[in-house]
């Protein structure tokens, strides 16, 4: 069973600091990686979509990277801002047609 | 303007009262799902429909009906609510690239919905 850890559970930062939020996953057999942002009691705003025969995406400050083989994927935001702040959450999508999400990093840039 | 709405954004209800959530996608994708989401255990997926009337299980099926008759809408509907069914509810609709192993989802607003 596909499983989705997101490393950290949480994280607060200065603003202005580039930072690294972290996406593992079980199971190699995915169309498809998406990170979302989620602010409190709304819905997801896709930010990234990687194919799985990709490894990187870029949109503005954020960068996502996926290693398929080890199955990790990463996503970087340069110069943080207080307007970041909100729950970032990964999800995959398995050939078994679901999307499986990880609980999310709760991100808190402070000014 | 390409979206999923869900109606109603928020209910109260109480035990026993059948409720249906509507969701509308107007992408003309074929698949469509619905998740809930809870604290500490995160998104779930309830139910998904690869097209018009066919429906099949997620991971958390139990006490949730759904149906599919047309491609645009895909209902969720609760028999018989309990409280443990209070959870913040999201349709979703994805868009599947023939060919291209991709397949993007787009979510909802949500339905926060309360069962006293």
């Amino acid at each position: 069973k596909q499983e989705v850890t997101q490393i950290p559970a949480a994280l607060s930062v200065p603003e202005g600091e580039n930072l690294v939020l972290n996406c593992s996953f079980t199971d190699s057999a995915i169309y498809n990686l998406q990170w979302f942002r989620q602010d409190p009691g709304k819905g997801l705003t896709s930010l990234l979509l990687i194919q799985s025969s990709q490894r990187e995406q870029t949109s503005g400050r954020l960068n996502a990277s996926l290693d398929k083989s080890s199955g990790r994927s990463t996503l970087y935001i340069a110069a943080s801002q207080p307007g970041d702040s909100a729950t970032y959450l990964c999800a995959v999508f398995e050939y078994g047609n679901k999307l499986v999400f990880g609980a999310g990093t709760i991100l808190r840039v402070k000014s | 303007e390409a979206q999923v709405t869900q109606n109603p954004r928020y209910l109260i209800t109480v035990t026993g009262k059948k409720l249906t959530v509507t969701c509308s996608q107007n992408m003309n994708h074929e698949y469509m799902s619905w998740y809930r989401q809870d604290p500490g255990l995160g998104l779930r997926q309830i139910y998904y429909s690869m097209n018009v009337e066919v429906t099949d299980k997620g991971d958390v099926p139990e006490g949730y009906k759904v149906s599919r008759k047309e491609k645009r809408n895909f209902p969720l509907i609760l028999e018989s609510p309990s409280p443990n069914q209070t959870s913040l509810y999201f349709c979703a609709s994805t868009h599947r690239w023939a060919g291209a192993n991709y397949n993007e989802q787009f979510f909802g607003p949500g339905t926060r919905l309360t069962v006293l």
